[in-house]
């Protein structure tokens, strides 16, 4: 199993749309959780960090079920600019995991 | 605001050649890393810095080789340069293993 595993999509939605995306973790042990966001031929930038008891950031809401190792991201009213690829981010001892990431493509 | 700057953005090499990929950050992070990610594909750990003096393998090691003599500089090697080696190539930095991450712009480089 994986490290770090998510649906690679890709997600296509319309403007305004809410989109969710999943994410499940191996190491039990992990700590620490983020989403970042990468753009095409971009480098990765972290997005949010996800909190025990679920954090939200303006449009987007993320979410962390410890007992089921898994990660959620929400995103309400997309817009054209969400386009992009959304990595799940996993700590694992001495460095972070990467999951292969999420594209989504907001179309007008 | 530096964050991590990677030099070259972008390199085309020959097989057999040997290159390195210069990568500095200016946050005082202990731990530094060098990921490579092919087209359509997650990013992979080459090596990582937990500080000065100390490195190890991540994941994808065979090729390369790395130093850390100071804390701001963590230089990857390539020898003999292999087509398997074209990537993108990401430098990143953080205060320990479970802090936000921060990257470079990344390297492109092709070996042909």
């Amino acid at each position: 199993r994986k490290e770090v595993e998510q649906d690679p999509g890709p997600f296509n939605v319309p403007e305004g749309a809410t989109v969710a995306f999943n994410c499940t973790y191996s190491n039990s042990a992990s700590q620490s959780f983020f989403w970042y966001r990468q753009d095409c031929r971009k480098e990765p930038k972290l997005l949010m960090s996800v909190y025990s008891s679920g954090n939200e950031d303006g449009r987007f809401t993320a979410q962390l079920n410890r007992a089921s190792q898994y990660i959620s991201l929400l995103i309400r009213d997309s817009k054209l600019s969400d386009s992009a690829t959304y990595l799940c981010v996993v700590n694992s001892g001495y460095a972070l995991n990467f999951g292969k990431g999420t594209s989504l493509l907001v179309t007008p | 605001n530096a964050g991590v700057t990677q030099t070259p953005k972008f390199r085309i090499l020959k097989i057999g050649q040997s290159m390195t990929l210069q990568c500095a950050q200016d946050m005082n992070h202990n731990y530094m890393y060098w990921y490579r990610q092919d087209p359509g594909m997650g990013l992979k750990l080459i090596y990582y810095s937990v500080g000065a003096g100390i490195t190890d393998k991540g994941e994808v090691p065979n090729g390369y080789n790395v130093s850390r003599s100071t804390t701001e500089d963590f230089p990857l090697r390539l020898e003999l340069a292999a087509p398997s080696q074209t990537s993108v190539y990401f430098c990143a930095s953080s205060y320990s293993s479970v802090n936000t991450i921060y990257f470079g712009e990344g390297s492109w480089l092709t070996v042909v």
